[in-house]
């Protein structure tokens, strides 16, 4: 399988439930990242991963729990969520590394998990 | 603060039409990234086109076309002779050329009809 892949693509759970997504990426990149694209919201930007290490955690609420246990693979647990989190999760991933500009700057998206929350 | 623009939230165009979908951005940087996606209904956003700051040379690849203007921080997209395959949300982004953050417009979707 090549790119971004990301599991279930589809996800309906009540607010008490422990879900979690999964994103892979077969880019042999070091940066890794999650999106939130809601409906009437641009989108935005979750957490940033380089090299397995969390660098920018964009003040999501401790609700969501990202774990990145190595470059490839990327979760975002999810726990007691409310319904305004309903929204399109999308996973992106990029060369990252060593800045020399160019294409280590591309991000490349995934699918997303359509998620709904009732 | 970086702030990216798409006034146009919505475009009807016929197919065959000429459309021009724009894009307007802010930031302080003087070196920065520009990038065009697409988003078809499937929900994967489809990375079309980067532009580094420093090259405003335009570009065409096959219908597509990119302005970029530094002078008024606009990078425009236009699409030739449209299809029906090229509906979809349109977002144009910016990213700092230190640092991983990626600003998204707000989209601007795109309805071709045949």
């Amino acid at each position: 399988e090549t790119g971004v892949t990301q599991t279930p693509r589809h996800l309906v759970m009540g607010m008490t439930n422990k879900k979690s997504l999964k994103c892979e990426q077969h880019l042999g990149h070091n940066a890794m990242y999650w999106y939130k694209q809601s409906a009437k919201k641009p989108l935005e930007l979750m957490f940033v991963y380089n090299f397995k290490e969390q660098t920018e955690n964009n003040s999501v609420p401790s609700r969501f729990s990202p774990e990145c246990p190595n470059s490839s693979h990327l979760f975002l647990h999810l726990h007691t969520l409310q319904p305004e989190d309903s929204a399109l999760y999308l996973c992106a991933s990029s060369p990252g590394g060593v800045q020399s500009g160019g294409t280590q700057e591309t991000q490349y998206f995934g699918p997303g998990t359509r998620l709904l929350v009732l | 603060a970086q702030k990216v623009t798409q006034a146009q939230t919505e475009i009807s165009v016929v197919e065959k039409e000429d459309v021009t979908l724009d894009c307007v951005y802010e930031t302080r940087d003087t070196t920065y990234y520009l990038f065009w996606y697409k988003q078809p209904p499937s929900g994967e956003l489809v990375f079309l086109i980067r532009r580094n700051s420093f090259d405003e040379q335009n570009e065409i690849s096959g219908r597509y076309s990119w302005n970029f203007q530094k002078s008024t921080s606009s990078f425009n997209f236009t699409i030739t002779a449209s299809q029906v395959v090229d509906s979809a949300v349109y977002f144009c982004a910016l990213k700092p050329w230190a640092g991983n953050m990626l600003t998204f417009g707000g989209g601007t979707r795109l309805m071709v009809k045949p």
